[in-house]
């Protein structure tokens, strides 16, 4: 019963650096997205896909790339990191890309740029 | 533009208390689904209730209730005898339908039950 798997849990980068953020889900759901969470301002959503293959922009997805090459994996790639994408980063899925499936969060990354 | 506001964004009562939080949201679509979700101390994001735009009906499920009112574009949450376990940060969040399953969330109301 793992559900959305995120990795890791905690990291710490240098402004301009680069790194992928994992997540993994096996309830072979079809939607799956990305969010960042920062204080005040809820959850925001940065990518997201509706199938392997097919991949789409969500509200904030400035320095951000994502790829969806089997159903399961859902990485998010941060290019050249920078202090304003310090967040909690949340992947989420859902057994359908339809409005009202509710949403299977993994456990959240801390990331801090400095 | 679709946006969903949580004017409270820190409660704090005694356990036992009942408590209220409010969620107001704006869209112009005429179907949309709307969301509560609970995050603990420990981080999680927790699924609690799901409501279409047709659907009026309060419910409730257990000390939870949730009141659903279109012609105020609200929907608030109770918690009856709260208890300390309740304390977390709660997010109500708005998807449009034909729109993928993309949420619009509030800012979040953080609740802290003291003992």
């Amino acid at each position: 019963n793992a559900g959305v798997t995120q990795t890791p849990k905690f990291q710490v980068l240098k402004t301009g650096q680069s790194m992928t953020l994992q997540c993994a889900q096996d309830m072979n759901h079809e939607y799956m997205s990305w969010y960042r969470q920062d204080p005040g301002m809820g959850l925001r959503l940065i990518h997201y896909s509706v199938g392997a293959g097919i991949t789409d922009q969500g509200e904030v997805p400035n320095g951000y790339n994502v790829s969806r090459s089997t159903t399961e994996d859902f990485p998010l790639r941060l290019l050249s990191a920078a202090p304003s994408q310090t967040s909690v980063y949340f992947c989420a899925s859902s057994s359908g890309p339809y409005a009202g499936s509710p949403l299977h969060f993994g456990n959240g990354t801390r990331l801090t740029v400095t | 533009a679709q946006k969903v506001t949580q004017a409270q964004t820190e409660i704090s009562v005694v356990e036992k208390e009942d408590v209220t939080l409010d969620c107001v949201y704006e869209t112009r679509d005429t179907t949309y689904y709307l969301f509560w979700y609970k995050q603990p101390p420990s981080g999680e994001l927790v699924f609690l209730i799901r409501r279409n735009s047709f659907d009026e009906q309060n419910e409730i499920s257990g000390r939870y209730s949730w009141n659903f009112q279109k012609s105020t574009s609200s929907f608030n949450f109770t918690i009856t005898a709260s208890q300390v376990v309740d304390s977390a940060v709660y997010f109500c969040a708005l998807s449009r339908t034909g729109a993928g399953n993309m949420l619009t969330f509030g800012g979040g109301t953080r609740l802290m039950v003291k003992p």
